[in-house]
């Protein structure tokens, strides 16, 4: 069965610092990797996903992640920090198989300090 | 043109009460999912449809069933709704599944904040 670590539940950085939140997966099979943000009382939006091809992925708003097998990690990143950027944001795995079921992680907030 | 859309946006109801929450998706899409967040903001998937066949169904209370009259349309009715079932419910939507290759990535409605009293 897959599943997702978050390994910090709430980062804070000032704006224009580097971004980093931390994302460890376990899977049995090739996984597929994806991070979502929700911002306040908004929907999920996809950031970037990650699907066995280049393990450098690059998505919106000038986000992206790392897969790294051998660590079994998916850590997002982003250079500099904007105020927009302040939400919720998941770290999520689906195996692929059978009905593509996706398991998230518990989630990690990111607050912008002016 | 809201791609995957949920009604209603919130849901206040008394318990006990029975009550229904409807999405639509407008991209040609053949799978849906409905998620439940809880108030810690944990997302987990409670039913999944490809073309109106159930093919996930977690462990959900026997009160909470979806109905799929069509692929572009699954709702959730909620009977002898409790207080715990209070949460932000999602719906989503994706490709064909068994497409080859695998197409990936679901889009997500706005969700549906339901609180029970």
């Amino acid at each position: 069965a897959q599943s997702v670590t978050q390994l910090d539940s709430h980062v804070s950085v000032s704006e224009g610092t580097p971004v980093l939140l931390r994302c460890n997966y376990s899977s049995s099979y090739s996984p597929s990797l994806f991070w979502y943000v929700q911002h306040p009382n908004k929907g999920l939006q996809l950031l970037l996903k990650y699907t066995s091809a280049a393990t450098l992925v690059k998505g919106i708003n000038g986000f992206e992640a790392e897969f790294k097998k051998s660590e079994t990690s998916f850590h997002l990143t982003k250079p500099s920090a904007h105020m927009s950027d302040a939400a919720e944001y998941f770290c999520v795995v689906s195996d692929g198989q059978g009905a593509q079921k996706l398991v998230f992680g518990q989630g990690t907030r990111l607050t912008i300090n002016p | 043109d809201t791609a995957v859309s949920q009604t209603p946006k919130y849901l206040v109801t008394q318990m006990g009460n029975d009550k229904s929450i409807k999405c639509e998706q407008n991209l040609g899409h053949d799978t849906m999912y409905w998620y439940k967040q809880d108030s810690k903001k944990f997302l987990k998937i409670m039913f999944s449809y490809n073309n109106k066949e159930l093919i996930i169904n977690e462990t959900v209370p026997n009160r909470f069933s979806p109905k799929s009259p069509d692929k572009a349309h699954l709702n959730l009715h909620i009977n002898s709704l409790e207080l715990g079932d209070s949460a932000v419910y999602f719906c989503a939507s994706s490709q064909d599944l068994y497409r080859r290759p695998r197409p990936l990535g679901y889009t997500f409605g706005s969700g549906t904040r339901l609180t029970v009293v």
